[in-house]
């Protein structure tokens, strides 16, 4: 299985910081990567597909890049709405596997 | 607008078969490149993949999962099961439906679209 290692687990920040969120794969997923945010007790959204590509209707705040096995989330200016989770996942081989998550807070 | 929503009991005892069906709205899995895919959260911890359904019935599974998994679509009902077998306390969790994500035609395993989730607790 391919594992999804994200960091950090936790980022504690701002309204108007710049998170960035890594996440690192065990073996070279090309671009088959996606970015999910959870919010408590709701379902994860999609943000980001191939790695780099912005779902329709998410802000342009977000964006993501990388390649092969190593990538990245980027908010670039916190809002109060973006303290979530996120999790990252790859779609390139069986079995899917997602990555243990990181928990910005403030 | 494409929707769904899990539906099955919330508690189930050891050993016994937990059975959810995904009903789902805005799309039909007779339309060649569709798939809607089970992912479940235990609580407090990480998403974990099960299992997906193509509109060709074709099937993946968890491999860590596989001899525990079932999966069947009824697409006059416009739902998805799955069935796990011989419930344990560590497969309590919030079990997810989700569309998987087609782009430029092309089916992908990305989730785009997600069911609320149903809370299943596993307790004698």
């Amino acid at each position: 299985d391919i594992q999804m290692t994200q960091s950090p687990s936790s980022v504690s920040a701002s309204v108007g910081d710049r998170v960035t969120i890594t996440c690192q794969a065990s073996q070279d997923i090309r671009s088959w990567l996606a970015w999910y945010q959870q919010k408590p007790g709701k379902a994860p959204k999609l943000l980001i597909y191939g790695a780099s590509t912005l779902q329709s209707g998410v802000p342009s705040r977000f964006s993501a890049s990388g390649s092969g096995t190593d990538f990245s989330l980027t908010i670039s200016s916190l809002q109060p709405e973006d303290f979530a989770a996120y999790y990252c996942q790859q779609a390139d081989r069986f079995p899917l596997t997602f990555g243990g998550g990181t928990t910005v807070d403030i | 607008q494409i929707t769904l929503k899990e539906s099955g009991p919330t508690v189930v005892k050891p050993t016994q078969t937990l059975t959810l069906t995904c009903t789902f709205s805005g799309f039909s899995l007779t339309t060649t490149g569709v798939g809607v895919g089970w992912i479940r959260q235990p609580p407090g911890k990480a998403l974990e993949w099960l299992a997906f359904i193509y509109w060709d019935d074709d099937k993946r599974f968890s491999p860590s999962l596989k001899s525990k998994l079932s999966i069947s679509k009824d697409t006059s009902k416009n739902q998805v099961v799955l069935t796990l077998t011989n419930m344990d306390p560590v497969d309590t969790a919030t079990y997810f439906c989700a569309h998987l994500g087609v782009i430029r035609g092309a089916v992908t395993h990305y989730f785009d679209y997600w069911g609320p989730g149903t809370p299943v607790t596993v307790s004698s």
